[in-house]
Order: structure tokens, then C-alpha cells, then sequence
């Protein structure tokens, strides 16, 4: 129930194109999905957050998409860069005020060739 | 220094060996937090002090004992491990009533 499941493991992509990496959840009372990042060596960070009162989050080159009726949420990178090498969890939790509830997913190590 | 520091980065223990790691946040948040994180696994949540009070052991075998002497810093205390307790210690701290975590860069344990 409160698993979320993150796919695909490993995922190599062209400088140039989209990255796109994906979660499913269960537990319909998670309120808040977060994706964090992290380079080799370093902890994570938080990257990019939505609520499901919207469908789509946008920051730069990063997009959420959220799909409610699914339970599913996914990361695209658009124009993916070799800077953008790193490991790419999912996250999700019911609230936002309560970070030790956040249910992380197994991650997702991309790699962005030139 | 800024954000969240670990110490040490790496550490090679032997199994009847103790040692502990050490976690100092600047960022003036009350909470803190111990993480493992290990290959293909999701990472996993071992303990949280909000206002140097334990609040959360989330199972966590007695092998491991946390020690939060204030709002800045938060230990790890090792003894007796296993080599499968092998993995990355994430420290972490938070601001309560927010869900943002800011990770140090973690502790390499090796257990041989």
C-alpha cells in the first residue's frame, strides 16, 4: 500500500532528446509527489513537486505529468543535457508537511550521451 | 559551511569494530533524519528527531543508535554490524510542517 514503483531502472538518452521516467503508487491518500535528484557522489535534492489539483508542473526543461485516475506520475526532461546524468527518484507522501512520510521510489539512473 | 556536512565520507569497519558517523546541519531546521540508502532500493527512512526528540525507529536493529544532542547535530552510532548493513548513511534535515528534505552527501559504509 504504500509502495511506489519507479521505472525504468536505467535509461541512457541522446543529448537532445526526452527523458522520461515513471511512477505508480497505491495508496490514493498521497497528496504530494516529489522528485529528487542526485549526482554521483552527492545526496539528493529536490528537483520538482505537484499536488494532484493539477495535472501538469512545469520548471524549466522539467515537466510532472500526473494522472490521477491511473495513480501514476512521471518526469520529463525535455532537451535532456549530459549534465543531467544522475539518479532520479520518485517520491510521494500525504501531505507536504510531514518529509519523514515520503515513500521514495527505487530510483532511475539516467544517463545522456553526446 | 553550509547546508548539511557528513563525516566521515568512508568508513571500512570490521564486524566487532565501533564507530560513528556525524551529521551538521546549518540551515536552522528542527528536524533530522537518518537514511539507507543501498542499490535498487528505495531509500529507506531509520530514524527522525524533530526538536532533538526521537520520533520515528522505524525498525531498526539496536545495532544502530542514533544520538541527537541538539537541533544541529545528529550521530550514528555503529557496533557489531553485519556486512550486509554495507550501504550509504544519508543524514538529512528538514524544516517541520515542510516536506522539503535537504540530504548531505552521506557516509560510504563498508562492513568486511
Amino acid at each position: 500500500q504504500q509502495q511506489v514503483k519507479q521505472s525504468p531502472q536505467s535509461l541512457i538518452v541522446q543529448k537532445g532528446g526526452i527523458s522520461i521516467i515513471n511512477c505508480a503508487y497505491e495508496n490514493t491518500a498521497f497528496d504530494y509527489f516529489p522528485w529528487y535528484q542526485q549526482f554521483p557522489g552527492k545526496g539528493p535534492a529536490l528537483l520538482i513537486a505537484i499536488r494532484p489539483d493539477v495535472s501538469e508542473k512545469k520548471e524549466g526543461r522539467f515537466t510532472i505529468s500526473f494522472n490521477k485516475s491511473a495513480k501514476q506520475f512521471s518526469l520529463h526532461i525535455m532537451d535532456s543535457q549530459p549534465g543531467d546524468s544522475a539518479t532520479y527518484f520518485c517520491a510521494a507522501s500525504v501531505g507536504t508537511g510531514t518529509a519523514s512520510k515520503l515513500t521514495f521510489g527505487t530510483g532511475t539512473r539516467l544517463q545522456v550521451t553526446l | 559551511e553550509t547546508g548539511v556536512t557528513q563525516t566521515p565520507r568512508h568508513l571500512v569497519m570490521g564486524m566487532t569494530n565501533k564507530k560513528s558517523l556525524k551529521c551538521e546541519q546549518h540551515l536552522g531546521h528542527n528536524a533530522m533524519y537518518w537514511y539507507k540508502q543501498s542499490a535498487k532500493k528505495p531509500l529507506e527512512l531509520m530514524f527522525v528527531y524533530n526538536f532533538k526528540e526521537q520520533t520515528e525507529n522505524n525498525s531498526v536493529p539496536s545495532r544502530f543508535s542514533p544520538e541527537c544532542p541538539n537541533s544541529s547535530h545528529l550521530f550514528l552510532h555503529l557496533h557489531t554490524l553485519q556486512p550486509e548493513d554495507s550501504a550509504l548513511y544519508l543524514c538529512a534535515s528538514s524544516q517541520e510542517n515542510t516536506g522539503e528534505l535537504f540530504f548531505g552527501e552521506g557516509s560510504r559504509l563498508t562492513v568486511l
